[in-house]
C-alpha cells in the first residue's frame, strides 16, 4: 500500500528555532500533500494544502510566513516552522494523495516541543 | 461547505461485543466519506472508504461503515470487538467538486476502549 513517510517524529528544542519538517511519499508520486496540525485530544486542523510546482494553499488563520511550504518535487513536502515559539508545540501530521479520487495517506506525525 | 459530526466523543464496550460508532457528515455537493484510525502518538491510518459506489463499504481489520443519504449518517461497526482496537477513530468528509474538492474535513473523534 501507499507509504507516506514524515521526518523527525519528534522535535525539542529553544524558542526562536526554526524547524523544518519533511514528508515524503515512498512509492507514489504525491500530486497534492496536505499538512494539519492536531492539538491533545482535538482532531486535525487542515493547515495548507501544497501542489508539487505550485504555491501552497493557507487555510485562513493559518501564517504563510510563519508556516513556510515547499513541495520541490512529486515525493517530497517540507513544512518550515520558522521562529518557533512555545505556542507552536503541537502534533503536526502531513498527508499525500496521488490523484484526484484517491484518499490520503497519512505520515505517522511529528511532535514539536518548544522550550 | 462541508462538516462532520461524530457522536460520542468516548466509547466504551467488552471485548466481543458490538462496536458502533456514529458520524453525520454535512455536504452540500455529493460526499466523499472516509473512516481513520489513530493510535497514540501516531499518523492516522485508512479503515474505509465511501466513494459513491456501493453503500455499505467494508474496510480493515473487520470494520465496515454504511452511506445514508436519507440520514445523512456514515456509521462504523465492527460485530465483535478485540483489544486492539483501542483507539482513536476519525470521521471524514471531502466533496467530489466545488471549493472542498480534496480537502478533508475532519470529525472531533471518538476513542474507543475496549474491556477484557
Amino acid at each position: 500500500g501507499a507509504v507516506v513517510s514524515q521526518h523527525p517524529s519528534r522535535v525539542i528544542c529553544k524558542s526562536g528555532t526554526s524547524v523544518k519538517i519533511e514528508c515524503r511519499s515512498l512509492d507514489f508520486q504525491a500530486t497534492t500533500m496536505f499538512w494539519y496540525r492536531q492539538f491533545p485530544k482535538q482532531s486535525l486542523m487542515l493547515m495548507a494544502t501544497s501542489n508539487e510546482g505550485s504555491k501552497a494553499t493557507y487555510e485562513q488563520g493559518v501564517e504563510k510566513d510563519k508556516f513556510l511550504i515547499n513541495h520541490a518535487s512529486l515525493t517530497l513536502s517540507t513544512l518550515t516552522v520558522t521562529s518557533a515559539h512555545p505556542e507552536d508545540s503541537s502534533f503536526y501530521i502531513c498527508s499525500a494523495k496521488l490523484d484526484w479520487n484517491q484518499p490520503q495517506h497519512f505520515g505517522d506525525g511529528t511532535r514539536l516541543s518548544i522550550l | 461547505a462541508q462538516s462532520v459530526t461524530q457522536l460520542g466523543s468516548h466509547v466504551s464496550v467488552s471485548e466481543g461485543a458490538l462496536v458502533l460508532l456514529r458520524c453525520n457528515y454535512s455536504s452540500s455537493v455529493p460526499p466523499y466519506l472516509f473512516w481513520y484510525v489513530q493510535y497514540p502518538n501516531q499518523g492516522l491510518q485508512l479503515l474505509l472508504k465511501y466513494t459513491s459506489a456501493a453503500t455499505l463499504v467494508k474496510g480493515i481489520n473487520g470494520f465496515e461503515a454504511e452511506f445514508k443519504k436519507s440520514e445523512t449518517s456514515f456509521h462504523l461497526t465492527k460485530p465483535s470487538a478485540h483489544m486492539s482496537d483501542a483507539a482513536e477513530y476519525f470521521c471524514a468528509v471531502t466533496q467530489e467538486e466545488g471549493t472542498s474538492y480534496g480537502k478533508l474535513t475532519f470529525g472531533q473523534g471518538t476513542i474507543l476502549t475496549v474491556h477484557p
